[in-house]
C-alpha cells in the first residue's frame, strides 16, 4: 500500500508546551496537505490545511509549515492541554481527491 | 449539519462471506471516498465516488467494490472476506467538485473477521 504504517513514532509533551509535530511527504506534485487528529475509537477529525502557494498557515491554537523544498509538512500546537493528546495524522492530495496518509504520530500530554 | 454517519459500527462476519458497508456524508456534499485502516498499513485509500461515478480507485483487489446511490450516500462491498480484511473502515465525504480539498470522516465500521 501507498501508506506505510509501522510502530508509530511518540511525542511526549507537558501541559502548556508547544508541541511539533512533523511530517515527510512523498510527491512534489502534491499540491494540498492537510492534517487531523484521531482519537481511540473515532474518525479522523480535521484539523486544518494549507495548500502549495502557501507556506504558514494559522488557525486556533494550530500552526502548519510546509517546506516544499525538502518536502516536509509540520503541525505546531501552541499551549497543548491532555485534551490534545490523540494519533496525528498529515495527509497530501493528490489528482482524483485522493488522500495518502502519513503513519500517524502519537501525541501524549502529560498534566 | 449532521456529520457523517457510517452503519454498522461493529461487524463480525467469517471467511468466505461478504459484507456491505453503508456511509451518508454531510448534507450536500457529493464527493464520497473510502478507507481502510489497520495497525500495519495505516490508513489507506479504497476509492472515491461523486454523482454515482467511481472517479479514483485505490489498489485494492476486486473484492472491495462499491457504489453510489442519488441521495450521494454510498455503500462499499467486500466478497469472499479474508482474515487480512479485519480492519477500521472509514467514509469521508466533501464538497469538492474537482481537485482536492478537506474531507470530513465519520466513526468508522470495525470489521472484525474470524
Amino acid at each position: 500500500g501507498e501508506s506505510v504504517g509501522l510502530h508509530l513514532p511518540t511525542l511526549s509533551v507537558q501541559e502548556g508546551d508547544n508541541s511539533i509535530i512533523n511530517c515527510a511527504y512523498s510527491n512534489s506534485a502534491s499540491d494540498y496537505f492537510i492534517w487531523y487528529k484521531q482519537e481511540s475509537g473515532k474518525g479522523p477529525q480535521f484539523i486544518i490545511d494549507i495548500r502549495s502557494n502557501m507556506d504558514k498557515r494559522q488557525g486556533q491554537r494550530v500552526t502548519v509549515l510546509l517546506n516544499k523544498t525538502v518536502k516536509h509538512l509540520s503541525l505546531q500546537i501552541a499551549a497543548t492541554q491532555p485534551g490534545d493528546s490523540a494519533v496525528y495524522f498529515c495527509a497530501e492530495g493528490v489528482q482524483g481527491g485522493k488522500l495518502i496518509f502519513g503513519q500517524g504520530t502519537e501525541l501524549s500530554v502529560k498534566p | 449539519k449532521a456529520g457523517v454517519t457510517q452503519t454498522p459500527r461493529y461487524l463480525i462476519k467469517t471467511r468466505g462471506q461478504q459484507v456491505t458497508l453503508s456511509c451518508s456524508p454531510i448534507s450536500g456534499h457529493r464527493s464520497v471516498s473510502w478507507y481502510q485502516q489497520t495497525p500495519g498499513q495505516g490508513l489507506q485509500f479504497l476509492f472515491e465516488y461523486f454523482s454515482e461515478t467511481q472517479r479514483n480507485k485505490g489498489n485494492f483487489p476486486g473484492r472491495f467494490s462499491g457504489r453510489q446511490f442519488s441521495n450521494s450516500r454510498s455503500e462499499m462491498n467486500v466478497s469472499t472476506l479474508e482474515l487480512g480484511d479485519s480492519a477500521l473502515y472509514l467514509c469521508a465525504s466533501s464538497y469538492r467538485t474537482s481537485g482536492v480539498n478537506e474531507q470530513f470522516f465519520g466513526p468508522g465500521t470495525r470489521l472484525t473477521v474470524l
